[in-house]
């Protein structure tokens, strides 16, 4: 079965340009969730959706920072202007159950690096 | 609300001792919880899940948790640890439909 697929792997790119990370999650489950993680702030969920719909975007740091899933197979998360303080692994999972029932599949991250 | 308190943030262990990781959870309801790990350059990976059934719950590659709720722990052990368990363990939880809590994660390094 293939799991939560990102690209791309890792990215490098100047401060103030626009980074987009891309997540397909598995087929049939409908939550979906971005994270961060980073040495000094560890794992951070970002935003998460239900069937397509943004439900809790509490964990997004800034205004800098968005998220779409514009169908059951595709995410993305952008960052405009992207700043050195954004250099993470950011992580996509997907779950059947929003409830913590289910657990959640991480895909294997996307390592942003802004110079 | 819930929370999630893992205990040391490295554990170092020889071959073939015992793995002991440790995780306390608050929660003001019955909990779901999971133990994750991640290896270098990968997502996390679940390793087991306690809900609500059997208290001794056992996962993959011989680990094993069980849930406490006197003492609301829910602490990670193997009884041989392999080079190959070199990795970083998270502890989470999940209650009453809130969405899943993470620790901050154990780092295990294992000793030849």
């Amino acid at each position: 079965d293939a799991g939560v697929i990102q690209s791309p792997r890792h990215e490098v790119t100047e401060m103030g340009q626009e980074v987009t990370l891309r997540c397909k999650p598995i087929s049939g489950h409908d939550y979906l969730f971005w994270y961060r993680q980073t040495m000094m702030r560890g794992l951070e969920l970002l935003i998460y959706f239900n069937n397509n719909v943004p439900i809790d975007d509490s964990g997004m740091p800034e205004d800098r920072f968005s998220a779409k899933m514009p169908n059951a197979s595709f995410s993305t998360l952008k960052i405009q202007p992207s700043e050195p303080r954004d250099s993470a692994v950011y992580f996509c999972a997907s779950s059947s159950s929003g409830q913590g029932l289910q657990p959640q599949h991480f895909g294997d991250g996307t390592r942003l690096s802004i110079l | 609300a819930q929370s999630v308190t893992q205990l040391g943030s490295h554990v170092s262990v020889s071959e073939g001792a015992l793995v002991l990781l440790r995780c306390n959870y608050s929660s003001s309801v019955p909990p779901y919880l999971f133990w994750y790990v991640q290896y270098p350059n990968q997502g996390l990976q679940l390793l087991l899940k306690y809900t609500s059934a059997a208290t001794l719950v056992k996962g993959i590659n011989g680990f094993e948790a069980e849930f406490k709720k006197s003492e609301t722990s829910f602490h990670l052990t193997k009884p041989s640890a392999h080079m190959s368990d070199a990795a970083e363990y998270f502890c989470a939880v999940s209650a009453g439909g809130f969405k899943t809590i993470f620790g901050a994660g154990t780092r295990l390094f294992v000793k030849a």
